[in-house]
């Protein structure tokens, strides 16, 4: 089956600590991207990769980075610099051409104490 | 600056009866417009989507009206089922940008 897994689930992590989240697709994707989803706020982007080796900054990229070193995959690390870095984190990829609807992983809710 | 709005927090429906859900926008840019479903500690799904040249666009019981000069679309599901009760996203893109912009969601539920 096709899709879009991010992992783990569920991520538990002290303040001041950098956290990695997992997103990997097997859709052949070319586009993918990171969401983060807070009650009330709907989702905001906060970065998004074209293509291999590139990828740009969303609306709330701050204290966040990321890798795109292969297709299939694109990490999240969440630094110790993101301010309020509890949240669901959402993982999307598309056929980057114009009018194609994102598909969602199953999202990673971090908890950081 | 919220450029996709959903203003309707929540809404209620009876199963059987239709459900509108609305949408604005204020970027004109914005050319392909999308719904997407939502459950709790899931992914959301896409439902359906419509681009800027038509004004309709309509799959089984779900349909979306887009209105360009009022910069407004709405998504009509119907008849309403106690397995739609989610939250609904309004998601907007421009050109080939290809990122999404998403309104803050309405939680539908259907009751019985």
């Amino acid at each position: 089956d096709g899709g879009i897994t991010q992992s783990p689930k569920y991520l538990f992590r002290k303040e001041g600590q950098n956290v990695t989240l997992s997103c990997e697709q097997n859709l052949n994707h070319d586009a993918m991207y990171w969401y983060r989803q807070d009650p009330g706020q709907g989702l905001r982007l906060i970065y998004y990769s074209q293509i291999v080796n590139d990828f740009q900054k969303g609306d709330i990229a701050e204290g966040y980075s990321v890798s795109r070193e292969k297709k299939e995959s694109f990490p999240l690390t969440v630094t110790s610099a993101q301010k309020n870095p509890t949240a669901f984190y959402l993982c999307a990829s598309s056929r980057d051409r114009q009018n194609s609807p994102l598909h969602f992983g199953n999202g990673t809710r971090l908890t950081v104490t | 600056d919220q450029q996709v709005k959903q203003n309707s927090p929540s809404l209620s429906v009876q199963e059987g009866r239709i459900s509108i859900l609305n949408c604005d926008y204020t970027n004109s840019m914005f050319d392909y417009f999308l719904w997407y479903k939502k459950y709790p500690a899931e992914g959301p799904t896409f439902l359906i989507s419509i681009s800027s040249i038509k004004d309709k666009n309509e799959d089984g019981r779900f349909t979306v009206f887009l209105n360009k000069s009022a910069k407004h679309l709405s998504l009509h599901i119907v008849p309403s089922q106690p397995g739609d009760s989610a939250v609904y996203f309004c998601a907007a893109m421009a050109g080939t940008a290809s990122k999404l912009t998403f309104g803050t969601g309405t939680r539908l539920q259907v009751t019985l």
